[in-house]
This record gives C-alpha cells, sequence and structure tokens, in this order.
C-alpha cells in the first residue's frame, strides 16, 4: 500500500530535550516536506525536500532542522523543543512529474505538546 | 499581501446547496493550484487540482481559475454533511521556488 508514515504519532516531551520525528514515503517520491498546522494558521510548512541531500527552509524553519540522507526517509529533528512548537505535524511526498509535482500525499500527523 | 489567502469562514449551508469556497493569490506569475479537504483531526487530501484558466469538473466539484484577477475557487454542488470539513487551498510551486504555500483554509459546515 503506497503510504507516508510518521512516528511517533504522539509526543509529550519537555522544553530542551532533542526530539526526532520520523517520515518515512514508499512511493519512490523525489519530493518530501514538512509542515506545522496550528488553530487559525493554516498548514505551514518547515522544510523541504527535492532529493537525497537537498534541503530548503520553508516559511517556518527555525528551531527545526532536517536531513536527506535515503530517498525515503526525512526526520525532522528538534534540537531544543520550547512550548511555542507544540503543534501538529505533517510529513508529506511527491513526485516531481511536471505540474502534478505538487500533488501531495500526506502522513497521519504527529501530535507534539512540548511542556 | 498574503502570499494565499482564504476566507476562514466558517461557512454555513443547507444540505443540497451551493457551497462556494474561494482563494486569492498574490502572485501573478503562480501557475498551479490545489484544493484540499481536511476533515478534523486527519490529514489533508486531495480533491481537486486546476493549472489553466477556466473551469474543470470532477463530479460534485468544479474548480475555477481566473489569472487575471488572481483568483480560485471550488464549487461543491449539492453539498452533503459529508462534506462538512476544512478546504484548503494550496498555490503549488512557481518560478525558481520550490516552496508551497497553503491558504489557512475554510471551514465548511453543511447542514442536515
Amino acid at each position: 500500500e503506497a503510504q507516508v508514515t510518521q512516528n511517533p504519532r504522539y509526543l509529550i516531551t519537555v522544553t530542551g530535550k532533542k526530539l526526532t520525528v520520523t517520515c518515512s514515503q514508499n512511493m519512490n517520491h523525489e519530493y518530501m516536506s514538512w509542515y506545522r498546522q496550528d488553530p487559525g494558521l493554516g498548514l505551514r510548512q518547515i522544510y523541504y525536500s527535492m532529493n537525497v541531500e537537498v534541503t530548503d527552509k520553508g516559511d517556518v524553519p527555525e528551531g527545526y532542522k532536517v536531513s536527506r540522507k535515503e530517498k525515503r526517509n526525512f526526520p525532522l529533528i528538534l534540537e531544543s523543543p520550547s512550548p511555542n512548537q507544540t503543534s501538529l505535524y505533517f510529513c508529506a511526498s511527491s513526485s516531481p512529474a511536471g505540474l502534478s509535482y505538487n500533488e501531495q500525499f500526506f502522513g497521519p500527523g504527529t501530535r507534539l505538546t512540548v511542556l | 499581501q498574503k502570499e494565499v489567502e482564504q476566507n476562514s469562514g466558517p461557512l454555513s449551508v443547507p444540505e443540497g446547496a451551493i457551497a462556494s469556497l474561494n482563494c486569492t493569490y498574490s502572485d501573478r506569475g503562480s501557475q498551479s493550484f490545489f484544493w484540499y479537504r481536511q476533515y478534523s483531526g486527519k490529514s489533508p487530501e486531495l480533491i481537486m487540482s486546476i493549472y489553466s484558466n477556466g473551469d474543470k469538473e470532477d463530479g460534485r466539484f468544479t474548480a475555477q481559475l481566473n489569472k487575471a484577477s488572481q483568483y480560485v475557487s471550488l464549487l461543491i454542488r449539492d453539498s452533503q454533511p459529508s462534506d462538512s470539513a476544512t478546504y484548503l487551498c494550496l498555490r503549488g510551486k512557481q518560478g525558481g521556488s520550490e516552496k508551497l504555500v497553503f491558504g489557512k483554509g475554510t471551514k465548511l459546515t453543511v447542514n442536515p
């Protein structure tokens, strides 16, 4: 089954404790992306990756890191989480086939709470 | 001006009516637009994509793109209670940027 998986689905942590949210896709997609979703602010892109070893900032990259060492995986790293990073996070992937490039497939989401 | 703007609503329509959702964008170079539906607590799912001026129909859904006026809309005919969700407008990549930008979404409620 074609899918994007994220782990963990729910996480409660404390300020300053490094964490990683994993994202994996089995569709051989080149483009992968991380979003955060907050009430009243919609979905905002954090980072995206065009392919292995190619990443770039989205609209809200501060406080986050990413890496793309393998095509299927795109982990999101919070080196020192803060309460303002409490949010719902989505990973998404798509294949850059012309303009259909942006028909993204979303993972199930990770709800993160930073105390 | 925000890159992609949507009326946050909420928008409420009776069952069987036409629901009209609108999105405006600031960059005239934008080429591709997508409408996603998101149920509460779930992931966004793609409904329609549109790249050319005019209308594109798929079942009860019609997407409209007007590049001169810089707006894109989604019409839902014969609205059903199951259409109650938040609808997100996405502006695809443009120019040399691979960044994607969503509107804040419009919450639609279809009343039985």
